[in-house]
């Protein structure tokens, strides 16, 4: 099966703080992606990649970037956290037939910024 | 502009009854639908999809409909068990667009 690793669990950051979350995958896949999640909202995409150091906006990137180097991982940047940014944070990644077989998601972050 | 919408924020079934939840979409480029289960704690998981060129698709308790002209779906299961109580999120591609999910309660 595959796996989708990220790296915190529960993080609590300060306002202002750069922060990183990190997510790994285990099976070589091109396509990964950031959602979060709120109550209410449902998941909304920040962003995603379908390769090494290429990286596209989704519907909500403001206040983040991402970075790419490695095909397995995937990092989310919160430039300077805002207590508005407080919510989990999911990866997930396309593997092949990932249209009609769907995403694998990790387990998320919950990241509060206080 | 939301594509997909779930305009039913909570569902309570008894056990053994059928659960019907619904999603509504915008976008006639989606070509497939996917629903999501999720607990607490958890990512979600994958539970079911329909191509856009089909009305129906079914696996074991759980069944989605695609009305395309009506742009609407739903997904269907039965009959329900406690362990079903989640959110569920309705989703069309690429990359993945969700609903704002429903929460499903069964009731012993």
């Amino acid at each position: 099966d595959v796996k989708v690793t990220q790296s915190s669990r529960y993080l609590v950051k300060r306002t202002g703080e750069k922060v990183f979350l990190e997510c790994v995958q285990d099976m070589d896949h091109e396509n990964m992606f950031w959602y979060r999640q709120d109550p209410g909202l449902g998941l909304r995409l920040i962003y995603f990649s379908y390769d090494v150091k290429m990286k596209e906006k989704g519907d909500i990137p403001e206040g983040y970037s991402v970075s790419r180097e490695k095909k397995e991982r995937f990092s989310l940047i919160l430039e300077s956290a805002s207590t508005n940014q407080t919510s989990m944070y999911l990866c997930a990644i396309g593997t092949t037939g990932y249209q009609n077989y769907g995403y694998t998601f990790g387990s998320g972050t919950r990241l509060t910024v206080v | 502009d939301q594509q997909v919408k779930q305009n039913s924020p909570s569902l309570s079934v008894q056990e053994g009854r059928i659960s019907i939840l619904n999603c509504d979409y915008t976008n006639s480029m989606f070509d497939y639908f996917l629903w999501y289960k999720k607990y607490p704690a958890e990512g979600p998981t994958f539970l079911i999809s329909i191509s856009s060129i089909k009305d129906k698709n079914e696996d074991g308790r759980f069944t989605v409909f695609l009305n395309k002209s009506a742009k609407h779906l739903s997904l269907h299961i039965v009959p329900s068990q406690p362990g079903d109580s989640a959110v569920y999120f309705c989703a069309g591609n690429t990359p993945l667009v969700f609903g704002k999910g429903t929460r499903l309660s069964v009731i012993a």
